[in-house]
């Protein structure tokens, strides 16, 4: 039962470019999302999240657009650097209940 | 260091065996959950307690159990282990029983069954 979809399992970039991270989710009850960033050998860490009353969160270098009616988040990174080079999931929660995509390896290159 | 300690780091044993995977979450908060990774897989939501209390159940098999105690600690008890259980474990913590706040993962317990 994969209700959190990310459909692509590596994206590489160039530094400076942008980096467009997608994710598409199945339950319409989910009411937050959130992206975490995973390097090797750490847990996860928290990077951006929106709810879903918002359709675009900002923090930085980090944006999240939320596509309600298409069940589809993205996570865009502006300028990209190469220290962003890590695996990216993508989580949709409803109460306590979060599920996470199967993560996005994202290379950066100088 | 993230405030989420888990321990041990490296585990390998055989199969059949039981081990335990311990998990203290961040200091004030109330949740603490177990996540399962396996290779090329995303995380897999095994159990989350609230305040000692058990509050969720994902895909966690009947083998496996979960207990949060007093201090808020909380132990991950794996039985009857097999190859595939072999996978990276998690915890996280959060200060209320929703996600809305995100997880404080820790760096999570490798175990290899052989």
């Amino acid at each position: 039962d994969q209700q959190v979809k990310q459909n692509s399992p590596s994206l590489s970039v160039q530094e400076g470019r942008i980096s467009i991270l997608n994710c598409d989710y199945t339950n319409s009850m989910f009411d937050y999302f959130l992206w975490y960033k995973k390097y090797p050998a750490e847990g996860p860490t928290f990077l951006i999240s929106i709810s879903s009353i918002k359709d675009k969160n900002e923090d930085g270098r980090f944006t999240v657009f939320l596509n309600k009616s298409a069940k589809h988040l993205s996570l865009h990174i502006v300028p990209s650097q190469p220290g962003d080079s890590a695996v990216y999931f993508c989580a949709a929660s409803e109460g306590a209940d979060m599920r996470f995509g199967a993560g996005t390896r994202l290379t950066v290159k100088p | 260091d993230s405030g989420v300690t888990q321990t041990p780091k490296h585990l390998i044993t055989a199969t059949g065996q039981r081990v335990t995977l311990r998990c203290s979450p961040r200091s004030g908060d109330l949740s603490v959950y177990w996540y399962q990774q396996s290779l090329d897989q995303g995380l897999q939501f095994l159990i989350q307690y609230y305040n000692g209390e058990e509050r969720a159940k994902g895909n966690i098999l009947e083998r496996f159990s979960a207990q949060q105690f007093p201090d808020l600690h909380s132990e991950l008890n794996l039985s009857s282990l097999e190859l595939g259980d072999s996978a990276l474990y998690f915890c996280a913590s959060s200060p209320t029983d929703r996600a809305d706040y995100g997880y404080t993962f820790g760096s999570g317990t490798r175990l290899t069954v052989v």
